[in-house]
């Protein structure tokens, strides 16, 4: 079954540290993967897209990897600020548009 | 540039009806997605249209279906509506049909069966 789980699910840190999001998947077959940061309420936006043969792939303070022998990405984010508090999606494309969304980690900056 | 939008930002039916929601795509975007998102899961892919074509469909009942206007313009009809259908519908569109676009997000719609 195509699976993408997230870890953890939720997480505070103080404005101005650095945490890493977590990202498994068991999905095949694989097209690429995204991150998408989304606020409440809003609609998610993508930070980063990356495919099988890309390591890692930058968006300012945002950092991805991918090891697609293990199946695992991660997101990094550094020098965290107050408006990086949202829910952070990672989403693997199987191909022909047909997506597999996590459950997202909620990351709440506080000051 | 506009971004996408989705009509009506919240809608609230009776279990039964029918739920009709609407969305544009950012101009000179041909594929649009539609997405349910319930409270506490993730994003499910619901419909893929493209060019006025459906292109590929999520695990979802019949009773789930739209299409795709000449001008890209897109509507998700829910019939015979039940409670586990409140959600927030989420609308996506991209340049093309390749995989490698990103996708757009509009700003949903909540839907809420009584």
């Amino acid at each position: 079954k195509n699976q993408v789980e997230q870890s953890p699910q939720s997480l505070i840190i103080l404005e101005g540290k650095n945490c890493t999001l977590q990202c498994n998947y068991t999905v095949s077959p694989f097209s690429n993967l995204r991150w998408y940061k989304q606020d409440t309420g809003r609609g998610p936006v993508s930070l980063t897209i990356m495919t099988f043969s890309e390591n890692t792939k930058s968006n300012g303070r945002y950092t991805a990897t991918l090891d697609a022998d293990t199946k695992q990405s991660s997101l990094h984010i550094t020098a965290s600020q107050l408006s990086d508090s949202a829910s952070y999606i990672c989403v693997v494309n199987t191909g022909f548009q047909k997506l597999v969304f996590g459950t997202g980690t909620r990351l709440l900056v506080s000051p | 540039e506009a971004g996408v939008t989705q009509s009506p930002t919240h809608l609230i039916k009776t279990r039964g009806q029918q739920a009709t929601l609407r969305c544009s795509p950012i101009s000179g975007h041909t594929s649009v997605y539609w997405y349910q998102q319930a409270l506490g899961l993730g994003l499910q892919f619901l419909l893929w249209y493209d060019e006025g074509e459906e292109r590929n469909r999520g695990n979802f009942p019949p009773r789930f279906s739209g299409r795709q206007f000449p001008n890209y313009s897109s509507e998700l009809n829910v019939n015979a509506l039940e409670l586990e259908d409140s959600a927030l519908y989420l609308c996506a569109s991209t340049p093309g049909s390749g995989g490698g676009y990103e996708q757009y997000f509009g700003p949903g719609t909540r839907l809420t069966v009584t």
